[in-house]
This record gives structure tokens, C-alpha cells and sequence, in this order.
């Protein structure tokens, strides 16, 4: 079955260690998403990527980086500059640019937490 | 730039009676738009979608929404709730151009027996 899969559903971080997010897509999606979810908020966006090699900036970047060399794979690292990573995180897929009214494809998520 | 607003935090409604979920955009330009239901931690999981064809729009699990240009409006409804329907709903608008969606805050939708 085509999904998204992340990786692990729990982590637990130390206060000073970057920890890094790993998700996998076997859709065949060019752009993949990775949004933070906190209580009453919603979802907001770190970073995306349209295609390989090439990602952007989200609304709230600072703290995160991520790679894409692989079309199946964007996994985010967390930083010690991130100062409030406790939440929930999501990955998500779509078709890709220029198929703006394409929805979006859900991981189940991971929820990272400050030892 | 894009919004979305869902006017309640939270609705709570009996089994088999009516649900209806609110929700309300800004637009420049013409939206697509989208309802999103999330069960607790897990993701996000698509119900249906308005692309600019029917007004109304069928989606999964017995919901629907309809879209009002003049009311900037797309609502969510369900004639009778199941206890299953109890979970987490986003409203999500993308305009022509942009390549990242506008998430709402999110509705919980609460059923009690």
C-alpha cells in the first residue's frame, strides 16, 4: 500500500541534542511538507520541499533544517537552537508544483519530548 | 495572503443528531479548499475537497460542505453523528499560486451517546 511512513512515533530529546524526524513516501509525490502541531493551533509549517535538491523555508524555520536528496525521503532535524521542540510533528506529500488544488497526504506523525 | 478562520473550538453534539462545522476564508484569488479530520495522534486524514466544480461537495463518511463565494464560507455538515465521528476537523485553503496550504485551528467535534 502507498503511503507515508514516519519514523519513530516517540522521541525523547535531551536538553543540547539534535534529534532528527525520518519520513519515507513510496507515492511517487515530488513535494513533501513538515508541519508542527501544538494544542489549539494547528498545523504550521517549518519547511517544504518541491523537488529534489531544493527545500524553502516555512513559517516557523528557526531551530530546524532539513535534506532532500531523495524524492522518497525529507528527514528534519531538530536543533538545540529549536527551544521549544516539545509537539507533535507531521510530514506530509502531495503531487507536487504547480497542482495547487492537490490535497495533502498525512503521515501519522511523531511526538517529540523534552527529557 | 491566504487565512482561515473555524468559528468554534469546539462543538458538542448527541449521537444522531445534525453536525455542523464552521468555517471561513480569505480570498484573492479562487480557493481550493479542504476539510481534514484528525483522530488522537494520528495524522491527518483528507474528507473532501472544492476545486471550483460543484458548489456542494460529497466527501467520505457521510459529511459534506458547501461552498459560498458571497458568504467567503465552507461549512461542514453531517445530517446524523456516530460516536466515531468524534475527533479533531481543519479547515484548509489554498489559492491559485501558492504552493503551501492555510491550516484553521482546528474544531473538536464531541459525541456524546
Amino acid at each position: 500500500d502507498g503511503g507515508i511512513t514516519q519514523s519513530p512515533k516517540y522521541l525523547f530529546r535531551k536538553e543540547g541534542q539534535n534529534v532528527t524526524l525520518s519520513c519515507e513516501q513510496n507515492l511517487n509525490h515530488d513535494a513533501m511538507y513538515w508541519y508542527r502541531q501544538d494544542p489549539g493551533q494547528g498545523l504550521r509549517l517549518i519547511y517544504y520541499s518541491q523537488i529534489v535538491n531544493d527545500f524553502q523555508k516555512g513559517d516557523i524555520a528557526e531551530g530546524y533544517s532539513v535534506s532532500r536528496e531523495k524524492k522518497e525521503s525529507f528527514p528534519l532535524t531538530v536543533t538545540s537552537a529549536q527551544k521549544n521542540p516539545t509537539a507533535f510533528y507531521l510530514c506530509a506529500s502531495s503531487i507536487g508544483r504547480d497542482r495547487d488544488n492537490q490535497p495533502q497526504h498525512f503521515g501519522d506523525g511523531t511526538r517529540l519530548s523534552i527529557l | 495572503a491566504q487565512s482561515v478562520t473555524q468559528l468554534d473550538s469546539h462543538v458538542s453534539v448527541s449521537e444522531g443528531t445534525p453536525v455542523l462545522l464552521r468555517c471561513n476564508y480569505s480570498s484573492s484569488y479562487s480557493p481550493s479548499l479542504f476539510w481534514y479530520v484528525q483522530h488522537p495522534n494520528k495524522g491527518l486524514q483528507l474528507l473532501l475537497k472544492y476545486t471550483s466544480a460543484a458548489t456542494l461537495v460529497k466527501g467520505i463518511n457521510g459529511f459534506e460542505a458547501e461552498f459560498k463565494k458571497s458568504e467567503t464560507s465552507f461549512h461542514l455538515t453531517k445530517p446524523s453523528a456516530h460516536m466515531s465521528d468524534a475527533a479533531e476537523y481543519f479547515c484548509v485553503v489554498n489559492h491559485s499560486g501558492y504552493s503551501t496550504l492555510t491550516f484553521g485551528k482546528g474544531t473538536m467535534l464531541l459525541v456524546s451517546p
